[in-house]
């Protein structure tokens, strides 16, 4: 079983559409995280939930939503999708809030996202 | 400015050779480092943590060094096998004001040639 697991792989879509990314986690975590890797393969992270509650927001757009319906799944909505946002997003998780300990981030394989 | 810098940017190496990347970093207050491997189409793979107090901590053939004093971490590894040819980014926390930052190197992208 995918521990991380995002969907779709692949997404292709014009300037202006809306489009969302799902993520789930079975490892019983309660941290889930959103990041940006951008064609120079700069990783960033975006947001990052604990227990359904956003508890990082680094400065991204408000066009970038993310919702966590339980502590198992993080999804990232895109309103007017630019050029710009053509990345590839990882989604992660790890056992608990981010701490100066050790918490290590398990991450999905990826959704490449390209905004035409 | 908090930053983390790699070196070198690529590096190709023989099989079965030994091989040391580099992460020098500027990030105050630290919380912690890690070494990320990220094959090509796939997600980051940790492979250490290390928090202020540790100087060295292995993962079988990947050893990672941290001088806090220097702010220099290292990452080397031993009798290289193909399967190691990825990037390796190097990450650092950060903990301001109650808000964890990660702060991430732009990485090293590593060949290993039979």
């Amino acid at each position: 079983d995918t521990a991380v697991s995002q969907t779709p792989k692949y997404l292709v879509t014009q300037m202006g559409n809306d489009k969302s990314i799902k993520c789930e986690q079975n490892l019983g975590h309660d941290t889930m995280y959103w990041y940006k890797q951008d064609s120079k393969k700069f990783l960033k992270i975006m947001f990052s939930y604990n227990n359904k509650e956003l508890i990082i927001n680094e400065t991204v757009p408000n066009r970038f939503s993310p919702k966590s319906p339980d502590k198992a799944h993080l999804n990232l909505h895109i309103n007017s999708l630019e050029l710009g946002d053509s990345a590839v997003y990882f989604c992660a998780s790890s056992q608990d809030i981010p701490s100066g300990g050790i918490d290590t981030q398990y991450f999905g394989p990826g959704t490449r996202l390209t905004v035409l | 400015k908090n930053q983390v810098e790699q070196s070198p940017q690529s590096l190709i190496i023989l099989e079965g050779k030994n091989c040391t990347l580099q992460c020098n970093y500027t990030v105050s207050p630290f919380s912690n480092l890690r070494w990320y491997k990220q094959d090509t189409g796939r997600g980051p793979v940790s492979l250490t943590i290390m928090t202020f107090s540790e100087n060295t901590k292995s993962n079988g053939r990947y050893t990672a060094t941290l001088d806090a004093d220097t702010k220099q971490s290292s990452l080397h590894i031993t009798a290289s096998q193909l399967s190691d040819s990825a990037s390796y980014i190097c990450v650092v926390s950060s903990l301001t004001s109650g808000t964890y930052k990660y702060i991430f190197g732009t990485g090293t992208r590593l060949k290993v040639l039979a």
